[in-house]
């Protein structure tokens, strides 16, 4: 079947490494999605990996995918306050076209 | 050009009322879709729309009804809507070419408040 799962919060210190974590129990996952919401706003799309990739930098961030373990992963270095948001993992499956997302994790950057 | 724009950002409405929310892209994206938000939940899908036809729709009560008049606008009809109704409504598009051809871009939606 089909889950996302994500830790609730995490809080981090202007400056420092941001690390959120993500497990999916869908093996036909096809794209793994990170999506940044601000208050308020709708989703932006910040990244996203193909299933046979295991790593993939953008600037501040980069995204590393375990398959094995279904564990994807989402940092961003040297975080600053705007980076304070949710950030929602989400998956596409084989042959649907509707994304399935996890539960979010708020960021809270602290100055 | 990734926008996706959604017409109006805020609504309050009665249980009686009739309103409407708009959604455009211009991408040439021929899949669109509309997801219902409550806070501090993630999206839950609502509609697809694929080449201008409904191609899913999750058991969303018909007392929603979507629209896609072409292929860059998508509508969504309320009527008699409920309280518990009130929900950030997004809208996203994707190429529908398959692959990464198949990530959507999302709206800033519209926050819609039931009274």
């Amino acid at each position: 079947g089909e889950d996302v799962e994500q830790s609730l919060f995490l809080s981090v210190r202007e400056g420092d490494s941001s690390v959120i974590n993500c497990t999916y129990t869908d093996s036909s996952s096809t794209y793994l999605y990170w999506y940044k919401q601000e208050p308020g706003a709708g989703l932006q799309l910040l990244t996203y990996i193909f299933s046979n990739m295991d790593m993939k930098q953008d600037q501040r961030l980069t995204v590393l995918l375990n398959k094995k373990d279904k564990h994807l992963s989402l940092r961003i270095a040297d975080t600053q306050t705007g980076d304070s948001a949710i950030y929602f993992c989400a998956e596409s499956l084989e042959g649907r076209r509707a994304l399935t997302f996890g539960s979010g994790t708020r960021l809270q950057v602290q100055p | 050009d990734t926008e996706v724009t959604q017409t109006p950002k805020h609504l309050v409405m009665g249980m009686t009322n009739k309103k409407s929310l708009k959604c455009e892209q211009h991408m040439g994206h021929r899949a669109m879709y509309w997801y219902k938000q409550k806070a501090k939940k993630p999206p839950e899908l609502m509609f697809v729309y694929s080449y201008e036809k409904l191609s899913i729709n999750e058991s969303v009560p018909s007392r929603f009804s979507p629209e896609c008049p072409n292929s860059s606008l998508l509508n969504l009809h309320l009527h008699a809507l409920q309280p518990e109704d009130s929900a950030l409504y997004l809208c996203a598009s994707s190429q529908t070419q398959g692959g990464a051809g198949e990530t959507q871009y999302f709206g800033p939606g519209t926050r819609l408040l039931v009274l």
